[in-house]
């Protein structure tokens, strides 16, 4: 597609509730990454893939958080068992070639009330 | 670690006032430098970069200039719009040493008539 599209733009969620986001990266890009934007901070690092080997998931802040992107294309990341303090908005990001930026999609709102 | 950081907002101009946004950051390598802006409910979008010292990023107005002696890469416009007004994003990628994006805390712009 013509840019990086996350679904769904927004989702509350009850505390202890799994959730699942979707990113779709731009068709081709081998770099897909996961960012967490707490509201009024810069975004946070949470894990690399290159096509579908996830090669840095040092971000993730705990083990309910779990992301995948099993063909190379689409990426899963699940949180488990949501907290408050998950709430946030989780940015995903694909790139062609490392080291001249990523494009960006427009995040997915999560809300856990 | 690496870090960025930022000089804190909010930021308010009037129209066609010059604008300055500091960033300077810590590496412990030769970073490549980035600024990406955020429109109000929009992702990230890159506005400039520069990937080696002395390099000038630029684009719609905007310039910065990679300063290795300073560890500075400060934002700048010579006459703001109304429409500039977003959050502005300073962020550095370790060359050779890791492929995500380090990001500081953002500054919010606020332009007005």
């Amino acid at each position: 597609g013509a840019g990086v599209s996350q679904s769904p733009r927004y989702k509350v969620a009850k505390r202890g509730q799994d959730v699942a986001l979707r990113c779709d990266p731009i068709s081709g890009h081998v770099s897909l990454f996961w960012y967490q934007q707490a509201l009024g901070q810069g975004p946070e690092f949470l894990t690399y893939f290159q096509n579908e080997a996830q090669l840095d998931k040092s971000g993730l802040p705990s083990d309910r958080f779990f992301a995948e992107r099993p063909e190379g294309s689409v990426s899963t990341l699940k949180i488990q068992r949501t907290q408050q303090e998950d709430s946030a908005v989780y940015l995903c990001a694909s790139s062609q070639n490392l080291g001249v930026g990523y494009t960006f999609g427009s995040g997915t709102r999560l809300t856990v009330v | 670690g690496d870090s960025v950081t930022q000089m804190e907002g909010p930021v308010t101009l009037s129209e066609e006032a010059f604008l300055t946004i500091n960033c300077t950051y810590t590496a412990t390598g030769y970073p490549s430098l980035f600024w990406y802006v955020q429109y109000p409910g929009e992702g990230l979008q890159l506005l400039l970069k520069a990937t080696k010292a002395d390099d000038k990023g630029s684009n719609k107005g905007f310039e910065a200039t990679y300063r290795k002696e300073t560890t500075s890469f400060h934002l700048e416009k010579g006459s703001v719009q109304v429409s500039d007004s977003a959050v502005y994003f300073c962020a550095l990628i370790l060359t050779g040493g890791g492929n995500k994006l380090t990001f500081g805390t953002g500054t919010q712009l606020k332009v007005e008539l």
